[in-house]
């Protein structure tokens, strides 16, 4: 079956920066792209970007741009979110999902359970 | 960017009710490329329908999602307990980044 597996949580100081991994399993990788959101406490669902699984073709909110990288390993099935200079507002849980895409963004049906950032000094 | 707005931003209903969800764009979305999810609490957020109407692989008849351009409707026709949970729209229009609607809290009456 269908499985995205995030990294544990994490704790970062202002400036710092935080990868965050999406284990992947049950499908083919390279049919299918990458879509990561992010929700801050008690707040609404936030889309930070998309990695398509065919040729890593990759798009990101404009509001995200400057400081998120998403990547992938094919040989892992992983996909990658780096976010640099990470701020107090950049705590958040972020997901990984399975966009049904390889090609563009689109939806997502599997989600990962989500990774717990906190900055805090 | 394409923003949505979906009303109400709570709504309050007695199970076996039916349920009315509104996603506004502020531009026609193209294609109907508009989803839906569902988010229960401390759990990720679930699909529910994708091209406006289509419902995902193992969701119960009960929903059904509706409209184009930029008027959108998600109905649950007879609430269930299990049910009350937020929703969220997201439109995935080639022309503008990903977004999704702020949420509609749907509440036990």
């Amino acid at each position: 079956q269908v499985k995205l597996e995030q990294s544990d949580s994490e704790v970062k100081e202002p400036g710092a920066s935080v990868k965050i991994s999406c284990k992947t399993s049950g499908y083919v990788f390279d049919s299918y792209g990458i879509t990561w959101v992010r929700q801050a406490p008690g707040q609404g669902l936030e889309w930070m970007g998309w990695i398509g699984g065919y040729k890593g073709k990759t798009k990101y909110a404009p509001k995200a741009q400057d400081r998120v990288t998403v990547t992938t390993d094919t040989s892992t099935t992983t996909a990658y979110m780096e976010l640099r200079n990470l701020r107090s507002d950049d705590t958040a849980i972020y997901y990984c999902a399975r966009d049904m895409s390889g090609f563009t963004s689109s939806w997502a049906d599997y989600w990962g359970q989500g990774t717990l950032v906190t900055v805090s000094s | 960017e394409i923003v949505l707005t979906q009303s109400p931003g709570t709504l309050s209903l007695s199970p076996g009710e039916r349920a009315t969800l509104s996603c506004r764009a502020s531009q026609s979305v193209s294609a109907n490329y508009l989803a839906w999810y569902q988010q229960k609490p401390g759990q990720a957020p679930s699909l529910l329908i994708f091209g406006a109407s289509t419902r995902a692989t193992g969701i119960p008849d009960r929903f059904s999602g509706s409209g184009s351009g930029p008027d959108f409707t998600l109905t649950i026709s007879r609430l269930e307990p299990e049910d009350f949970a937020v929703y969220y729209c997201q439109q995935y229009d080639g022309s503008s980044p990903i977004t999704f609607g702020q949420g509609t809290r749907l509440d036990i009456k």
